[in-house]
């Protein structure tokens, strides 16, 4: 079975540093890797996501993410980060064999201070 | 744009009655669609596999009376909650797979207050 975890329930970053979110993900074959944003009362949108090929992958709005299949991670990162990016964060994996279904992680709470 | 839809994005219902959630893909024919729940401040749970021109496939612990899933058409998946009750209250989001890319889209995701 497919597993996600995101250590990190909070995080507070000041505006204009640097932000990274962890995700680690239980799987035995090659995963389905997603970033999903969703602010207050809104949907989800996707960030980014990884099937295969480079495991650097560069998202939406600044940000990217680095597959390490070695640390079965899968983090998440902005150099600078933006008011606008507060929002709640999850990462989610899935995979063909599992007939795409995605399981998500338990989801990050960004702050930003100004 | 938008590939996946979702309509209401948000709904208000009383006790006892029941209510109709839709997913449309809009531009591409989506043999698997997925219905997922999330409750306030939690994150988001499988709750059902819906195939067209087949029965959904329902995660444990999921009430199959309660939560039908129509997959009627290659397009067109509905949710809906029946006899829904306050605790049934949350957001219900579905998604789609684009099979020949391996893509998977999100609808908007519904809101709904059962009151």
């Amino acid at each position: 079975a497919q597993s996600v975890t995101q250590p990190d329930i909070h995080i507070t970053v000041s505006e204009g540093a640097s932000l990274e979110l962890r995700c680690n993900y239980s799987y035995g074959a090659t995963p389905y890797l997603f970033w999903y944003v969703q602010s207050p009362g809104q949907g989800l949108q996707l960030l980014l996501k990884y099937f295969s090929g480079d495991t650097l992958v560069q998202g939406i709005k600044g940000f990217e993410a680095e597959f390490k299949r070695s640390q079965s991670s899968f983090n998440l990162r902005k150099p600078s980060v933006h008011w606008s990016d507060a929002a709640e964060y999850f990462c989610a994996v899935g995979s063909k064999a599992a007939g795409n279904k995605l399981t998500f992680g338990g989801g990050t709470r960004v702050l930003v201070k100004p | 744009g938008a590939v996946v839809s979702q309509h209401p994005s948000r709904v208000i219902c009383k006790s006892g009655t029941s209510v109709k959630i839709e997913c449309r893909s809009l531009d591409f024919q989506a043999t698997t669609m997925f219905w997922y729940r999330q409750f306030p401040k939690k994150s988001l749970m499988l709750m059902a596999t819906s195939n067209e021109g087949s029965k959904a496939t329902y995660e444990q612990g999921v009430e199959k009376d309660k939560f039908l899933i129509n997959h009627a058409s290659l397009t067109l998946s509905t949710l809906t909650v029946t006899s829904a009750h306050p605790e049934d209250s949350s957001f219900y989001i579905c998604s789609a797979v684009r099979d020949r890319v391996d893509t998977i889209y999100f609808g908007e995701g519904s809101w709904l207050t059962v009151v």
